[in-house]
């Protein structure tokens, strides 16, 4: 497998304009997880899917955040308008639900997010 | 929910020195707490966890304590190399709340190995 997919890998858009990143888990995973890294606050958890359905979108910043995932190996996250305070790499990260309650989150190559 | 703290934010050390990094958690029903390692520029990977049936875990060079009554784990690395250079960061899961594999995470800690 090649591992969990993201893209872009580098986007840099100005104030204002809609961006879109994109995820593709690991095949045969059902859960997939969206984080936010910053320098001042850390790596924070925006929202996961379980089979698709949203779990928990408490970590959304705010109405301008959505994300979606309409099939088991695609997700979006999608941000409209962007700000400059939006600035930050996104990962994806995917997990799969074995014998153990216990499954590594396996992250992706992140996309880093410029807004100026 | 849960809430990790993570100390020392920034460690330095000697190549061949030990280093120990460690973190606290709020929720008593946590039972799953992994470790992630993040080189410049790439993304998070697992290097060790444990589960709270077990005190210490070892693999090789690192290993990990877990001490449930007070709620702190901690990340010891031996003969600390130059690769080892890093930012590190702890987690805890509780699967009964919130589903699935969901961390949270600390903030991290800047492992810097000197020659």
């Amino acid at each position: 497998d090649a591992g969990v997919i993201q893209s872009p890998r580098h986007e840099v858009t100005e104030m204002g304009q809609e961006v879109t990143l994109r995820c593709k888990p690991i095949s045969g995973h059902d859960y997939l997880f969206w984080y936010r890294q910053t320098m001042m606050r850390g790596l924070e958890l925006l929202i996961y899917f379980n089979n698709n359905v949203p779990i928990d979108d408490s970590g959304m910043p705010e109405d301008r955040f959505s994300a979606k995932m309409p099939n088991a190996s695609f997700s979006t996250l999608k941000i409209q308008p962007s700000e400059p305070r939006d600035s930050a790499v996104y990962f994806c990260a995917s997990s799969g639900t074995g014998v153990s309650s216990y499954n590594e989150q396996f992250f992706g190559p992140g996309t880093r997010l410029t807004v100026l | 929910g849960e809430n990790v703290e993570q100390h020392p934010s920034t460690l330095s050390v000697q190549e061949g020195d030990s280093a120990v990094i460690k973190c606290t958690y709020s929720d008593s029903a946590s039972n799953y707490f992994p470790w992630y390692k993040q080189e410049l520029g790439k993304r998070p990977q697992l290097i060790i966890d444990i589960r709270s049936n077990v005190g210490e875990k070892k693999d090789q060079r690192i290993a990990v304590t877990l001490n449930k009554t007070a709620k702190h784990f901690s990340l010891h690395i031996t003969e600390t190399q130059p690769e080892d250079s890093a930012v590190y960061f702890c987690a805890a899961s509780n699967p009964l709340t919130g589903g699935g594999n969901k961390l949270t995470f600390g903030t991290g800690t800047q492992l810097k190995v000197e020659l």
